[in-house]
Order: C-alpha cells, then structure tokens, then sequence
C-alpha cells in the first residue's frame, strides 16, 4: 500500500518568507509526528497528533512554526518568516496508534534551504 | 528524557555480521528500546524494538542486557544494502516521543 508522502519535496525559499510543508500519512493511521534533521544530525521532535486529542506541541522551536492535521488525514507544517536557521529536511511519520511499542512509518521528507 | 550513545562510524565487510552498540544507562523500567535506520536521502525505516527479551526479526536481532542499561543490534550477514545510519531510540511510556541520539554510520566493505 501507499506509504507517507510529503510534499514538496525540496523548498528554497527567501529568508522572512513563508513556507508550508504537507504530510500525507497512511490511511488509517492515527497519529502523525513532525522531526526536523539538520545536516548531520539527529532527529528533533517538533509536534505530535493523535486523533482528535489536542496535539503536543512541545518540541516547536518558536511561535514561528505551527502545525495543523484535518482528522486523521493530511498535516501541513508551516513556518512564518524562516531564518536560515531552519534550512533542515523536515520528516513527517505516522503510526496506526501512539503506543510504546508502535512503528513509526517516515515519508521521504522535505528538504528546506533559507537563503 | 532518558538518553542514548552510540558509536559514531562502524565499519563491517560483507557478509560478514556486525554488532551495533548502544548505551542508555538512564533508561526507565517501561521505556522499549527501539532500533531505525536511515539510508541516504531517505526518511528512517523501522528495524527492530525489544524491552527486556532479546528480539528477533527478518532484519536483525536485538540483544539487550539484563540490567538494560545497553543493547546491541546484530546484523547476520551485512550486504552492501545495509549501509545506512543506525538510530537506538527510546520510546518512554508516557511519552509519545522518539529520543533520537546521533546514531551510528555503518559502512559495509564489499
């Protein structure tokens, strides 16, 4: 079956600009995360949803990034005003549930460049 | 938010197996040990996940030590395939985050 997709799949944008990334996560799965992986390095959660609970927006860095998910479907990751700082890929997963034990499916991600 | 360490760079020859460490000395009694990997340019894929009993799957095996505190991820017979960053993670009980580390790069010889 169809895996997570994300799109677009590199973004070279302006700096002060905005930008907006979107994850499509398998059918069925009901909770879906954003990480964030800077040249290497390893993956930084950023925010979480499971189903219609309210989504854990922990690991968002500053209040220039926001997520949204529409039920338990497609997510959009947006940033307001990038820095250079946030030239990253950006990875989205889903999971049928949000347990301990649940594997976690990662689409392809998008890489951001912030000129 | 307990921690992992592992190696930064291993380096196998085909065929031959391979043994990935990882510490996490402050792992939690509920926290499950949960191994990915990532090939270039690609997202991380699932491998393997264990708590206390060591774990077997079509990919690998996953040996973990009876205080918990380290595991090991063994590859049988690494392929050319099997180059890719190795990740050890901890998924902790009540939270629904994956701590990822700086994982391992394994370079296979053909």
């Amino acid at each position: 079956g169809a895996g997570v997709s994300q799109s677009p799949s590199n973004k070279v944008t302006e700096k002060g600009k905005d930008v907006e990334l979107r994850c499509d996560p398998i059918s069925g799965h009901t909770a879906l995360y954003w990480y964030r992986q800077r040249l290497g390095q390893g993956l930084e959660f950023l925010i979480y949803f499971q189903g219609n609970s309210a989504p854990d927006k922990s690991g968002l860095p500053s209040d220039r990034f926001s997520a949204e998910r529409t039920g338990e479907s497609v997510s959009t990751l947006t940033i307001q005003r990038t820095q250079q700082e946030d030239s990253a890929v950006y990875l989205c997963a889903s999971s049928l549930l949000a347990g301990r034990t649940d594997t976690q499916y990662f689409g392809p991600g998008t890489r951001l460049t912030v000129l | 938010d307990a921690k992992t360490t592992q190696p930064n760079s291993m380096e196998s020859n085909e065929e031959e197996p391979v043994h990935l460490p990882c510490n996490h000395s402050t792992i939690s009694g509920t926290d499950y040990i949960h191994w990915y990997r990532q090939l270039p340019s690609q997202g991380p894929e699932y491998v393997i996940h264990g708590l206390t009993s060591n774990v077997n799957n079509r990919m690998a095996s996953l040996a973990i030590a009876e205080d918990r505190k380290s595991s090991t991820l063994i590859l049988h017979r690494a392929t050319l395939r099997d180059a890719a960053v190795y990740y050890c993670t901890l998924r902790a009980g009540n939270n629904r985050k994956l701590i990822w580390g700086l994982g391992t790069s394994l370079a296979v010889n053909p």
